[in-house]
């Protein structure tokens, strides 16, 4: 069964980049239906879908973003990252990695445990 | 975007109640709707996809219903696990979008 695991600073100043790693075990990261995604839940509201990579490095991104984001994929380590530029308050949140699977849209089955984003300076 | 109005936000209920959460999109999805349970410090938990198609491992109690704009999720008798916050999601058309989330509570 596939894991999840994400890594990273918990805490980010304004105006500065968010980075964060997923390491995806016991699966391959290297499945060409896979939809390997960012998605956070901001405190007290909803989850919002940030983003997704396939292994061969296509990216799709949610506009509310505003082209901030940007998701990375190194196969050889099974792990994928997300980059978030020009943080605000705005950007605290709990970002989850996730797997996606066609459904046929994509269907999240696999989840981290999530990891707390602070923004504050 | 498609926007997923989810109901009630919150619901207090007792162990083996009957619980219905709704949620209804913006504009036709067909059967593209899943559905998440979320605990705190916990994995996130995929229950039901394709609106009514459940999950390996999930229990029996837990169903999905509807297609098109309103769908529902159904959890049969209550169980002590059952209490944590429920999420849909469409998977018709980018950007993604999720409800706002009903939080399920004990009595």
């Amino acid at each position: 069964q596939v894991h999840l695991q994400e890594s990273g600073p918990g805490l980010v100043k304004p105006s500065q980049t968010l980075s964060l790693t997923c390491t995806v075990s016991s699966g391959s990261i290297t499945r060409g239906d896979y939809y390997w995604t960012w998605i956070r839940l901001h405190p007290g509201q909803g989850l919002e879908w940030i983003g997704y990579i396939f292994y061969s490095g296509t990216t799709y991104y949610n506009p509310s973003l505003k082209s901030r984001g940007s998701i990375l994929i190194d196969t050889s380590k099974s792990q994928f990252f997300l980059r978030l530029t020009s943080v605000t308050a705005a950007d605290t949140a709990v970002y989850y990695c996730a797997r996606g699977v066609a459904t046929p849209g994509p269907t999240f089955d696999s989840w981290g445990q999530g990891t707390l984003v602070t923004v504050s300076s | 975007d498609i926007q997923m109005t989810q109901s009630p936000s919150s619901l207090s209920a007792s162990v083996g109640d009957r619980a219905t959460i709704t949620c209804r999109a913006s504009q036709s999805i067909s059967n593209y709707l899943n559905w998440y349970q979320l605990k705190p410090g916990k994995a996130p938990k995929l229950l039901i996809s394709a609106a009514s198609s459940l999950q390996s491992g999930v229990p029996s109690r837990f169903s999905g219903s509807g297609s098109g704009t309103d769908f529902t999720l159904t959890i049969s008798s209550l169980q002590p696990e059952d209490f944590a916050t429920y999420y849909c999601q469409q998977s018709y058309g980018t950007p993604y979008t999720f409800g706002r989330g009903t939080k399920l509570e004990i009595k």
